[in-house]
């Protein structure tokens, strides 16, 4: 069974950091790239960045760009997101999720919050 | 960017009965290795998004057959035969043609 298990969220103040963990099992991680995915509350879904499978290939959200690292271990089978210079309008639920053009598969996500 | 129009946003339905969801983009989703990447999602309150359908009209396994996808180019419709009650909430459609990836803003779907 492909599960995802997403880790790391928080408050956190202006201007602070934050790493999410995407913790992968069910699959053979290293065949898929991967997506974050956020959801502010009560607003609709919105991509932030994606990874290849070997890393290879990566993007980000404009609204993201310089300030969040999107990576992977595939040894450990996880993904991770690093989040520096974090605003109040990244409040929101983070979801990782399998697959970047077609996203079959979503953790169950993990809420951050800027607030001072 | 793409910029992905749903309509309508909210859906007052009658159980059994049919619905519709529109999804427009503003460019054409024909990927150039032939596919069209348009996925829909439906997300309950307090839940992660579930796949519907992808590139067009691929139903995902466990979705009921009362699930179709359909359209081409830059206008994509979801169908509901028989609406029922455990298929409200929010979907979504989302290309993933072309970067950025966007989403449709949401259509709410209710029980009347």
């Amino acid at each position: 069974e492909v599960q995802l298990v997403e880790s790391g969220g928080g408050l956190v103040k202006p201007g602070g950091s934050l790493r999410l963990s995407c913790a992968a099992s069910g699959f053979t991680f290293d065949l898929y790239s991967m997506i974050w995915v956020r959801q502010a509350p009560g607003k609709g879904l919105e991509w932030v960045s994606s990874i290849s499978s070997s890393s290879s290939h990566i993007f980000y959200a404009d609204s993201v760009k310089g300030r969040f690292t999107i990576f992977r271990d595939n040894a450990k089978n996880s993904l991770y997101l690093q989040m520096n210079g974090l605003r109040v309008e990244d409040t929101a639920v983070y979801y990782c999720g399998r697959e970047v053009r077609t996203p079959g598969y979503w953790g169950q996500g993990t809420l951050v919050t800027v607030s001072s | 960017d793409v910029v992905m129009t749903q309509s309508p946003l909210s859906l007052p339905v009658t159980l059994g009965q049919p619905a519709s969801i529109s999804c427009r983009s503003s460019q054409s989703l024909v990927h150039s290795d032939g596919n069209t990447y348009l996925n829909w999602f439906h997300q309950r309150p307090g839940q992660s998004p579930r796949r519907l359908i992808y590139k067009v009209s691929y139903r995902d396994s466990g979705v009921p057959e009362r699930f179709s996808g359909s359209g081409s180019g830059t206008d994509f419709t979801l169908k509901i035969s028989r609406v029922e009650a455990e298929d409200v909430g929010v979907y979504y459609c989302m290309q993933g043609t072309q970067w950025p990836l966007t989403f449709g803003g949401g259509t709410k779907v209710e029980i009347k």
